[in-house]
């Protein structure tokens, strides 16, 4: 079984100061793992995946995460927050086929707040 | 590329009564899934499509709700009857793919449903 744990529901930065978005997830297999992002009544958008390459991955907008498999960590993080960035971030983890399929299961996401 | 289109934006209605939502997926993705978002349980996986056909519909919470693909370029989520609780955004997403290794889900910008 998989999933994920968002461990903070909202993050407020100033902006032009580093972001830290936390997210921890559990699982049976090698997993894969990626960052969505939803801004306001909005769908979600792909900002990067770790698929079992680089453990480093860089995204869109500046955004890069690290797997870490010795925490079961892969945080998102930015140097410098734009008023841009504020928007609902999720963390979401795939683990092995299920009958062949594997899904996707989301966390419960991170509100980011970017005061000017 | 108009992305994943999604029918209507909101969508207000009395308790009892039959909802319809709809989706045209992005043309060349095999893949369609429907997702509902609440503020209490996140976003959660309802039913997803290979090639039309309903793969895995173990996240449709009871009877009266049913999903359709009728051909490649159009999908369906009916409540038949509605209640209150249903009410959620609701999303619809394609892929090339499980969304996994090939390529990212792409997302409507949702259908907002209030059941009164």
């Amino acid at each position: 079984a998989q999933s994920v744990t968002q461990l903070d529901s909202h993050v407020s930065v100033s902006e032009g100061t580093p972001v830290l978005l936390r997210c921890n997830y559990s699982s049976s297999y090698s997993p894969s793992l990626f960052w969505y992002v939803q801004h306001p009544n909005k769908g979600l958008q792909l900002l990067l995946k770790y698929t079992s390459a680089a453990t480093l991955v860089k995204g869109i907008n500046g955004f890069e995460a690290e797997f870490k498999k010795s925490e079961t960590s892969f945080h998102l993080t930015k140097p410098s927050a734009h008023m841009s960035d504020a928007a609902e971030y999720f963390c979401v983890v795939s683990d092995t086929p299920r009958g062949g399929y594997s899904t996707l299961t989301f966390g419960k996401g991170t509100m980011l707040l970017v005061s000017p | 590329d108009a992305g994943v289109i999604q029918s209507p934006r909101h969508e207000v209605t009395e308790m009892g009564q039959e909802v319809t939502l709809r989706c045209k997926p992005i043309s060349g993705h095999d893949y369609l899934f429907w997702y509902r978002q609440t503020m209490m349980r996140g976003l959660e996986l309802l039913i997803y499509f290979n090639n039309n056909v309903p793969i895995d519909d173990s996240g449709m919470p009871e009877d009266r709700f049913s999903a359709k693909m009728p051909n490649a370029s159009f999908s369906t989520l009916k409540i038949q009857p509605s209640e209150p609780r249903d009410s959620a955004v609701y999303f619809c997403a394609s892929s090339v793919g499980r969304g996994i290794d090939n390529s990212p889900l792409h997302f409507g910008n949702g259908t907002r449903l209030t059941v009164t």
